[in-house]
């Protein structure tokens, strides 16, 4: 079985671009969620993917997007890219089956730093 | 809006101490509550899952325990390790469909040998 994978493991950017992390979801899963993680503090939820369906939000602005693919893999992408985007990235698998929603299990996140 | 607190948000113990990490929520109506343990620059490793029906958890030397009235959890360890060094979060999870966690800052615990 394997596990949840992001590519790519560090980025750097410079500000106004745009980026595109990539999460492969654990075999069996059907739900992405996505998290950022800033220096020092607990990561905040930024969207969830089911069923190629954005299915919930947290505060981020517009220009955080992302997909689902058939497969269930995801991508995020961040436009006009920010300082204050610099951050580790995190990507969350986790099977959504009957309404309900199982354990979420991590990959390895990929560090974004915007200079 | 539910928010997670941990304090203190660091500490240092030496080697052998059992200890208490601490966890507290505001809203009650949660579906499960859970502790993760993140080694610097990592990802998050899942260390106990509590359901909300749940009193406690265990896994080897760790025990993490719930009281959803009070909006508290505590994650003890025994017989801490220098390998214990780590941040440990503590995140909840809503009731319903969504599972969005929420978590908290985490508290930097330095075992020293």
């Amino acid at each position: 079985e394997t596990g949840v994978t992001q590519s790519p493991t560090h980025l750097i950017k410079t500000r106004g671009q745009q980026v595109t992390l990539r999460c492969s979801s654990q075999s069996g899963h059907n739900t992405v969620s996505w998290y950022q993680q800033a220096l020092g503090q607990g990561p905040q939820f930024i969207f969830q993917y089911y069923r190629e369906e954005e299915n919930g939000r947290g505060n981020f602005p517009p220009r955080f997007s992302g997909l689902q693919f058939p497969n269930y893999s995801s991508e995020l992408n961040v436009n006009a890219l920010e300082l204050d985007d610099s951050a580790l990235y995190l990507c969350a698998s986790s099977l959504n089956r009957g309404g309900a929603a199982y354990e979420q299990y991590f990959g390895p996140g990929t560090r974004l730093t915007v200079t | 809006k539910q928010e997670v607190t941990q304090i203190p948000a660091a500490l240092s113990v030496p080697e052998g101490e059992n200890l208490v990490l601490n966890c507290s929520f505001t809203d009650s109506a949660i579906y499960n509550l859970q502790w993760f343990r993140q080694d610097p620059g990592k990802g998050l490793t899942s260390l106990l899952l509590i359901q909300s029906s749940q009193r406690e958890q265990t896994s080897g030397r760790l025990n993490a325990s719930l009281d959803k009235s009070s909006g508290r959890s505590t994650l003890y360890i025994a017989a801490s390790q220098p390998g214990d060094s780590a941040t440990y979060l503590c995140a909840v999870r809503p009731t319903g469909a969504n599972s969005k966690l929420t978590f908290g800052k985490g508290i930097t615990l330095s075992v020293r040998p």
